[in-house]
């Protein structure tokens, strides 16, 4: 069964900075992976989804990368911001294109 | 707008009693699916529906029952036999078309016992 990896759990910066969030995936037969955004008591909200042919897929100041073969994805979020401060998830497509594996997590926290 | 909707946001379960949650979309979306998420876990697959009148069971379905008898609409209620249900359950749905679409999340409900 695929098994998704997030580092950090947690994460905290000054406004700013660039930071990276990690992502790995034990299974490189997958069909696609989602980043997603999800504030406190809420909903998760979709900010990029990578297809497994593309290589990375940016969204204004976030970056999403995705290897295949060494089982990695990383979201990149240049000058963070306090508004930036959320749960990041990542989500691995399996190959029947439908169910999504998820890893736990990572608690980001933006200071002013 | 367009979205999903989940009902109620707080839902609070007797011993012994089975409830219903609530998900309706507007997106005219094919697919839809039932998530668990616990605290400091990522979320865990129940139920997911492709097409009206067909369902199939996610990883942790024990205890759980869903219907698709209308596409705009998946109810998700939580058994008698499901023995830890407090938890927080989000409802998603899928783009038509290709698989290749992201998948859209509602509000939740929060379940708890009472």
């Amino acid at each position: 069964k695929q098994e998704v990896t997030q580092i950090p759990a947690a994460l905290s910066v000054p406004e700013g900075e660039n930071l990276v969030l990690n992502c790995s995936f034990t299974d490189s037969a997958i069909y696609n992976l989602q980043w997603f955004r999800q504030d406190p008591g809420k909903g998760l909200t979709s900010l990029l989804l990578i297809q497994s042919s593309q290589r990375e897929q940016t969204s204004g100041r976030l970056n999403a990368s995705l290897d295949k073969s060494s089982g990695r994805s990383t979201l990149y979020i240049a000058a963070s911001q306090p508004g930036d401060s959320a749960t990041y998830l990542c989500a691995v497509g399996d190959n029947s294109g439908y169910a999504l594996n998820f890893g736990k997590g990572t608690s980001l926290l933006v200071t002013p | 707008d367009g979205g999903i909707t989940q009902s109620p946001k707080y839902l609070f379960r007797k011993e012994g009693q089975n409830v219903t949650l609530s998900c309706e979309q507007n997106l005219n979306h094919d697919a839809m699916y039932w998530y668990r998420q616990d605290p400091g876990q990522g979320l865990r697959l129940i139920y997911y529906s492709q097409i009206v009148n067909d369902f199939q069971k996610g990883d942790i379905a024990e205890g759980y029952s869903v219907s698709r008898e209308k596409k705009e609409s998946f109810p998700l209620t939580v058994t008698s036999a499901q023995k830890n249900p407090t938890a927080f359950y989000l409802c998603a749905s899928r783009g038509p078309g290709p698989t290749n679409q992201p998948q859209h999340f509602g509000d939740g409900t929060r379940l708890s016992i009472l």
